[in-house]
């Protein structure tokens, strides 16, 4: 069971380029989330989605953009990287019971 | 709006201790409470996931347990080991895309 699957693990960006971090899901979860953790920050949530087709913006979406086409994907795109997106990305998804799987993260350098 | 705060911020302990970490929330009209380890520059694991109308769940070696109408949850650790070493964090969730962090309590098992 993979559970929560993100990739890459590590990129590094120069400013103004664009990138899609992907994450899949194979537990048929509907709820599933994008949260970025600062160094020695919590984790804030960038969006979030309830199902295919559906998405909404969580606290801090500025600069980035997801899509959820099938109940597996929710790809998160950042399209002008900005050194302020400097951070590490979690994706997670909601179980039918209410707990979170969290895959492993994405560290994001933007220079 | 929900705010969880957890006691202490870091702790060294011997190997072989018994401990305990706490954990403390605003609104006590929470849906679940879940505990989670992250190791350095890595993910999120849950450890144990404590739903409304539960008052405690047990895996292993963790003990956690919750008492919503005082807002207080504790994680017990019997017997630590070095590799309980991780920064441990509470998470309550209110509903569907409602998670709230706690601000993590650092452990350090000393072999």
């Amino acid at each position: 069971n993979a559970g929560v699957t993100q990739t890459p693990k590590f990129r590094i960006l120069k400013i103004g380029q664009s990138m899609t971090l992907q994450c899949a899901q194979d537990m048929n979860h509907n709820y599933m989330y994008w949260y970025r953790q600062d160094p020695g920050m919590g984790l804030k949530l960038i969006y979030y989605s309830v199902g295919a087709g559906i998405t909404d913006k969580g606290e801090v979406p500025n600069g980035y953009n997801v899509s959820r086409s099938t109940t597996e994907d929710f790809p998160l795109r950042l399209e002008l990287a900005a050194p302020s997106q400097t951070s590490v990305y979690f994706c997670a998804s909601q179980g039918d019971l209410g707990d979170y799987t969290f895959g492993s993260g994405t560290r994001l350098t933007v220079v | 709006k929900q705010e969880v705060t957890q006691i202490p911020a870091a702790l060294s302990v011997p190997e072989g201790e018994n401990l305990v970490l706490n954990c403390s929330f605003t609104d006590s009209a929470i849906y679940n409470l879940q505990w989670f380890r992250q190791d350095p520059g890595k993910g999120l694991t849950s450890l144990l996931l404590i739903q409304s109308s539960q008052r405690e769940q047990t895996s292993g070696r963790l003990n956690a347990s919750l008492d919503k109408s005082s807002g207080r949850s504790t994680l017990y650790i019997a017997a630590s080991q070095p590799g309980d070493s991780a920064t441990y964090l509470c998470a309550v969730i209110t509903g569907a895309n409602n998670l709230f962090f706690g601000t993590g309590t650092r452990l350090t098992v000393i072999p």
